[in-house]
């Protein structure tokens, strides 16, 4: 079955970087795309991006473009999403979905990934 | 950027139907989808293509679409479909945008 399996929360000074890794299986890694959306505590989704699981292209929202960057390991099917510069309003749940395929959507998600950014 | 407009809660009685709508300019050339969050859990996709079911989605769940505005329908709401619903789409260069999302409450 298919599942993507995320790393654990962590917590971050204003400034500081974190890299949140997405473990994938059950499918073939090169046929999807990988997405990332975070969550702000009571807010809404909001998306990040995506990088072919093949090419390694990747297309990222303009809101984080500049301070993310989003990678992919085929040999261990991981994705990654590594933010910089993190602020406050950084603090969220951040998730990864699989994305395309027939469906074209986001069909499986990741458990997501608490990120606290803190002084 | 593109936006994508919802209204901020719907609440319905069990056994009734609910209806969610999600408009934006380019929803006519875009495929829409929806997807249903229940607290501290990860997003579900409950439609996809405007209109499709994913295996496993309970036929209770339908969408359309219509000009500028789709619509998620829950027919014969149940307790367990009360969540926060998010509309999703795409602009012609394959970013991604999502609604700000509803509210379902079932009474």
């Amino acid at each position: 079955q298919v599942q993507l399996v995320q790393s654990g929360a962590e917590v971050k000074k204003p400034g500081a970087s974190v890299k949140v890794s997405c473990k994938t299986s059950g499918y073939t890694f090169t046929t999807y795309g990988i997405t990332w959306v975070r969550q702000a505590p009571g807010q809404g989704l909001e998306w990040l991006g995506w990088i072919s699981g093949s090419s390694g292209y990747t297309n990222y929202a303009q809101m984080v473009q500049g301070r993310v960057t989003m990678t992919t390991d085929t040999s261990t099917t991981t994705a990654y999403l590594e933010l910089k510069s993190l602020r406050s309003d950084d603090s969220a749940v951040y998730y990864c979905a699989r994305l395309g395929g027939v469906v074209g959507g986001f069909d499986y998600w990741g458990q997501g990934t608490l990120v606290t950014v803190s002084s | 950027s593109y936006d994508l407009t919802q209204p901020p809660s719907v609440s319905v009685s069990p056994g009734q139907t609910a209806r969610i709508t999600c408009s934006g300019d380019r929803l006519p050339k875009q495929n829409a989808y929806w997807y249903q969050q229940r607290p501290g859990q990860a997003p579900v996709l409950v439609i996809y293509k405007d209109s499709k079911r994913p295996s496993g989605i309970p036929e209770r769940f339908s969408g359309s679409s219509s000009g500028t505005t789709v619509t998620l329908t829950i027919s014969g709401v149940q307790a367990e479909d009360e969540a926060d619903y998010y509309c999703q789409s795409a602009d012609s260069s394959a970013t991604y945008v999502f609604g700000p999302g509803t509210k379902v409450t079932v009474l």
